[in-house]
């Protein structure tokens, strides 16, 4: 079955204790990007990236890192969380045959 | 800066009506808009793509048009249905990879 797994669905931790949020598609997509969704904001993207090893700044990058070491991984790195990084986060791919981006389930990540 | 806008945060519509969804963006042009449904706590699922230069594009009971003069796109779901409830978020690419995505419309269909 195709699709994008992100872990962990939940999350809470406290400001500055860095965590990773992990990413994989099994459909061979080049691209991949990290989205966080917000209340009357929409979907915002963090990163992309266009294939391995190539990756570029979205609208919001402040704060977050990533890596794109094997084409089926897109870790999402928060070095020191804050709480403005309290949000619903979709990690997505696509190809660029057809432009569709299959979302993983999100992760609600709480940092107090 | 670019922008997508979906101008109706709710729209509440009658069963078996036509629901019509806006999306304008502004400061650039998007090679393609994107149109998806987002159901709560779940994450967003593709409907439909139209490019630039197609005027329209349709999926079943869905039908999308693209209007690079009006710099708008509407999104239609005709016969709707209860089932039909759900935030629809339009997208824009203004290349490849760089997505930017409206704040979407939450759809009621009552009975």
């Amino acid at each position: 079955e195709a699709q994008v797994t992100q872990n962990p669905r939940y999350l809470i931790t406290v400001t500055g204790k860095k965590l990773t949020v992990t990413c994989s598609q099994n459909m061979n997509h080049e691209y991949m990007s990290w989205y966080r969704q917000d209340p009357g904001l929409g979907l915002r993207q963090i990163y992309y990236s266009m294939n391995v090893e190539v990756t570029d700044k979205g609208d919001v990058p402040e704060g977050y890192k990533v890596s794109r070491k094997e084409k089926r991984n897109f870790p999402l790195i928060l070095e020191s969380p804050s709480p403005n990084q309290t949000s619903l986060y979709f990690c997505a791919s696509w190809t660029s045959m057809s432009y569709e981006q299959y979302f993983g389930p999100g992760t609600r990540l709480t940092v107090t | 800066s670019q922008k997508i806008e979906q101008n109706s945060e709710a729209l509440n519509i009658q069963e078996g009506k036509t629901a019509t969804l806006t999306c304008n963006y502004t400061n650039y042009s998007p090679a393609y808009l994107q149109w998806y449904r987002q159901d709560p706590g779940r994450g967003p699922v593709f409907l439909l793509l139209i490019r630039e230069n197609e005027k329209e594009k349709r999926k079943e009971r869905l039908k999308v048009t693209f209007d690079t003069t009006l710099k708008q796109s509407l999104f239609h779901i005709t016969a709707s249905q209860p089932a039909d409830s759900a935030t629809y978020l339009c997208a824009g690419h203004s290349s490849a990879s760089k997505i930017i995505f409206g704040s979407g419309t939450r759809l009621s269909i009552r009975p």
